[in-house]
């Protein structure tokens, strides 16, 4: 299986401008997860999707933030307005729950709002 | 109280010793428990889960977990430089597949 992807690697943008990031998870995964990571940090649950159903969305999301997953394979992450504090490492993580719990990430999609 | 607690260290082990990462939980519905490696400006990469009271084995790691003190650990044996990196435990609970993380705990091995 190749590996998770993510798409850009790294986006750097103005304040309030719109950004879309795209996960293409291992390929039979049926869930696909979004997390934050800020220095210092560990990762922060986003959203999560089975298939294209979208299951649980963090109460720190704002409305800003939608993700979709729209047939099921790869799955787009759109931040509105972007702000300063929204500067972070967008992790995305794919999971085959018939075969484990693991979750196994990509590379990531690095975001600076100047 | 955080939900997953994490000594931020870092802790610096010379090179062939063990290394012990220690994390706590508060959540007592936390089902599984994983340890994830994440040297500076990547991603985490996946050690080892574990889900069963008692001591799980995988090379030269290995994951403890006690959940009547809602402790999990893991161990490293031999420890090499290329093991300095920092180590993130999540945790999963029983009715939601989403990984909470503590801060992690960065090692440093030195020759």
């Amino acid at each position: 299986d190749t590996g998770v992807s993510q798409d850009p690697r790294h986006k750097i943008t103005k304040r309030g401008q719109n950004v879309t990031f795209r996960c293409d998870p291992i390929s039979e995964h049926n869930r696909l997860y979004w997390y934050r990571q800020t220095l210092g940090q560990g990762p922060e649950f986003l959203t999560y999707f089975q298939n294209e159903a979208q299951l649980e969305k963090s109460r720190l999301l704002s409305d800003r933030f939608s993700a979709e997953r729209p047939k099921g394979s790869f799955s787009t992450l759109e931040i509105q307005r972007t702000e300063q504090g929204d500067s972070a490492m967008y992790l995305c993580a794919s999971s085959s729950p018939d075969r484990g719990p693991e979750q196994y990430f990509g590379p990531g999609t690095r975001l600076t709002v100047t | 109280q955080k939900e997953v607690e994490q000594n931020s260290g870092p802790l610096s082990v010379p090179e062939g010793a063990i290394a012990s990462l220690n994390c706590t939980y508060s959540d007592r519905g936390s089902q599984s428990f994983f340890w994830y490696r994440q040297y500076s400006g990547k991603s985490p990469e996946l050690i080892m889960f574990i889900y069963s009271n008692g001591d799980k084995e995988d090379g030269r790691f290995t994951a403890q977990l006690n959940k009547a003190s809602q402790y999990v650990s893991l161990l490293i044996r031999d420890s090499q430089p290329s093991d300095s990196a920092t180590y993130l435990c999540a945790v999963a609970s029983y009715n939601t597949d989403k990984l909470i993380f503590g801060t992690g705990t960065r090692l440093q091995v030195f020759p």
